[in-house]
């Protein structure tokens, strides 16, 4: 069974920094995920990625599959991208295998 | 919207009772998977459907049961409640698997 580790657990930052946060895994995969939790509870899906790196407006999300190890960055961070940040594996048949989540807080 | 609904957004019930979750996954998937998320356990994988019929299960416990109609829709039973059965449900859906998942909005169940 693979194993999901994030980090930080929680972090708080000042808007306008630059936003790091990490995924590891135990077991080789075909795809990583990474979803964002709001407060209201709903999940979105923000990455889903195999190899290399994607980027969406000032979210940028890469993969080192050898070092079974993802990063989520933001960019000029805002108090609007305050969620739980969550990185997932699998979601194949069987399904996704998720980290505990990352609770970002960005104050203004 | 990511295109997937489900009802009812919050159900509040006793102990020992028995509750349906209904998840429509957007249009043109044929894949739904279920989640549970609870404060000790987070986010697990319970069951996974295609085009009507199961393809995987996870940590579903055998008082819960899930199934998929001819229209797609999925529906999760959960009977004998027990307080520790008080999570967020989540579907979510995907053309196949191993493609990116849609998730629904949740139902949120309380267990008293």
């Amino acid at each position: 069974k693979n194993e999901v580790e994030q980090s930080p657990q929680n972090l708080t930052a000042q808007e306008g920094e630059f936003i790091t946060i990490n995924c590891s895994y135990s077991v080789g995969i075909s795809a990583l995920h990474w979803l964002q939790q709001h407060p209201g509870g709903g999940i979105v899906s923000l990455f889903m990625l195999s190899s290399g790196k994607k980027k969406h407006g000032r979210l940028i999300a890469t993969i080192n599959i050898q070092e079974k190890h993802s990063s989520l960055h933001i960019t000029a961070s805002h108090p609007r991208d305050s969620a739980v940040y969550i990185c997932a594996v699998g979601g194949g048949a069987d399904g996704l295998t998720f980290g505990k989540g990352t609770h970002l807080i960005i104050q203004p | 919207d990511s295109g997937v609904t489900q009802t009812p957004k919050h159900l509040i019930t006793a102990t020992g009772q028995r509750v349906t979750l209904r998840c429509s996954p957007r249009s043109g998937d044929l894949s739904v998977y279920w989640y549970q998320q609870s404060l000790d356990q987070g986010l697990q994988f319970l069951i996974h459907y295609y085009n009507g019929e199961e393809r995987a299960k996870g940590n579903i416990l055998e008082r819960f049961s899930a199934q998929q109609f001819p229209d797609l829709h999925s529906e999760l039973n959960l009977s004998s409640l027990e307080l520790g059965d008080s999570a967020l449900y989540f579907c979510a859906s995907s053309v196949g698997w191993g493609v990116e998942q849609y998730f629904g909005p949740g139902t949120r169940l309380t267990v008293t």
